[in-house]
């Protein structure tokens, strides 16, 4: 069975940082690209960051990009976000979200919520 | 940047009865466009890729239709846990983007 499971989240200040994990299990992780989707509470779906499998290609929302890292370990089956100028806009439930066929998403993680506040 | 909209932002519908989406793309998407189902407090749930792709697990009452800029998700007979948001999501370009969302709820 395909799980996705995120951790890291949690209430920062303005200006701080956070990193998130993703664990994967149930597939071959290395042979997937894997992306960040957020949603602010109460609001749509936002992509934030995509990864390939080998990390060979790597993009970003403008909203995020100079402020996020997105990463992974391959050996570890885990994926990252790495947040830094964090802002109160970036206050979302963080989801990681596995690429099926083209670069729709087949599977989600339950989500971690990351509020940012002073 | 491709800019997705979805209408109506809220669908009042009964049960049994038919609910047909809407989604149009800034700049045609050709068929790379994926439907997405979320209920309260759970992650979304991929129903159709490919435009009218269904995906493992979903019921064949959803069913998505469009290519280019314009694009429909039917679900034919509402069922009660068929009562959600629902998010088109163009992957054509980067970068990737969702619609706003279209709320259905029970009438």
């Amino acid at each position: 069975e395909v799980q996705l499971v995120e951790s890291g989240g949690g209430l920062v200040k303005p200006g701080g940082s956070l990193r998130l994990s993703c664990t994967a299990s149930g597939f071959t992780f290395s042979t997937y690209n894997i992306n960040w989707v957020r949603q602010a509470p109460g609001k749509g779906l936002e992509w934030v960051s995509s990864i390939s499998g080998s990390s060979t290609y790597i993009y970003y929302a403008d909203s995020v990009k100079g402020r996020f890292t997105i990463s992974r370990d391959n050996a570890k089956n885990s994926l990252y976000l790495q947040m830094n100028s964090l802002r109160a806009e970036d206050t979302a439930v963080y989801y990681c979200a596995r690429v099926g066929s083209g670069r729709n998403f087949d599977y989600w993680g339950q989500g971690t919520l990351v509020t940012v506040s002073s | 940047e491709i800019v997705m909209t979805q209408s109506p932002a809220t669908l009042s519908v009964s049960p049994g009865e038919r609910a047909t989406l809407s989604c149009r793309a800034s700049q045609s998407v050709s068929s790379n466009l994926a439907w997405y189902q979320q209920k309260p407090g759970q992650a979304p749930r991929l129903l159709i890729y490919d435009a009218s792709t269904r995906a493992t697990g979903a019921p064949a009452r959803f069913s998505g239709s469009g290519s280019g800029t314009e694009f429909t998700l039917t679900i034919s007979s509402l069922q009660s846990e068929d009562f959600a948001v629902y998010y088109c999501q163009q992957y054509i370009n980067w970068p990737l983007a969702f619609g706003p969302g279209t709320k259905v709820d029970i009438k």
